[in-house]
């Protein structure tokens, strides 16, 4: 089993759309959260952080639920700029010190 | 700023050639990361640096070694490459174990 599991996707959705991904982690160590997004044949940037209680910034929503072992993001009012790959990361302790794991990824597509 | 940066962005090799990869920042960041992004697998940890004269191994650290002589500075070789070593090659940075890693705009490497 994949530490990291995410539905590739593509999420084919119209602009003005909500939409939801989760993402899945095994490791019940695991620490802290992320969303990145990586736009075609570009580096990955941080989208947000995800904490315990769930936290907003502007039209994305991020959710983790520490029993289940998942987290998920929500984007509302899809806009075309939101179409890119977004990538679930996990963080956990390792002996060597902190491990960041990078999900595959899941594919968004906004469209007109 | 310049953040993070890569060099080469493209190269084509030849089954058994050496080449180095350099990533600089300008964040006076401790932690440096090499990853490789290939299909359907997500970020793979190559190496990393925790530290100026620092590296360990990271996930996928056969056929690579690095050097962290500078802060600033991290090196990716291949002594050999092989046709396995295809891929595109993101370096990243960062504060701390825990926080953001700040990536490069990556290097896209083809052996043939």
């Amino acid at each position: 089993r994949k530490e990291v599991e995410q539905d590739p996707g593509p999420f084919n959705v119209p602009e003005g759309a909500t939409v939801a991904f989760n993402c899945t982690y095994s490791n019940s160590a695991s620490q802290s959260f992320f969303w990145y997004r990586q736009d075609c044949r570009k580096e990955p940037k941080l989208l947000m952080s995800v904490y315990s209680s769930g936290n907003e910034d502007g039209r994305f929503t991020a959710q983790l639920n520490r029993a289940s072992q998942y987290i998920s993001l929500l984007i509302r009012d899809s806009k075309l700029s939101d179409s890119a790959t977004y990538l679930c990361v996990v963080n956990r302790r390792t002996g060597g010190g902190n491990k960041l794991t990078f999900g595959t990824g899941t594919q968004l597509k906004v469209e007109l | 700023n310049a953040g993070v940066t890569q060099t080469p962005k493209f190269r084509v090799l030849k089954t058994g050639q050496s080449m180095t990869l350099l990533c600089a920042q300008d964040m006076n960041h401790e932690y440096m990361y090499w990853y490789r992004q290939d299909p359907g697998m997500g970020l793979r940890l190559i190496h990393y640096s925790v530290g100026e004269g620092t590296t360990a191994k990271g996930e996928v650290p056969d056929g690579y070694n690095v050097s962290r002589l500078k802060k600033q500075n991290f090196l990716l070789g291949l002594e050999s490459a092989a046709p396995s070593q295809t891929s595109v090659y993101f370096c990243a940075s960062a504060s701390s174990s825990y926080n953001e890693q700040f990536f490069g705009p990556g290097t896209r490497l083809t052996v043939l």
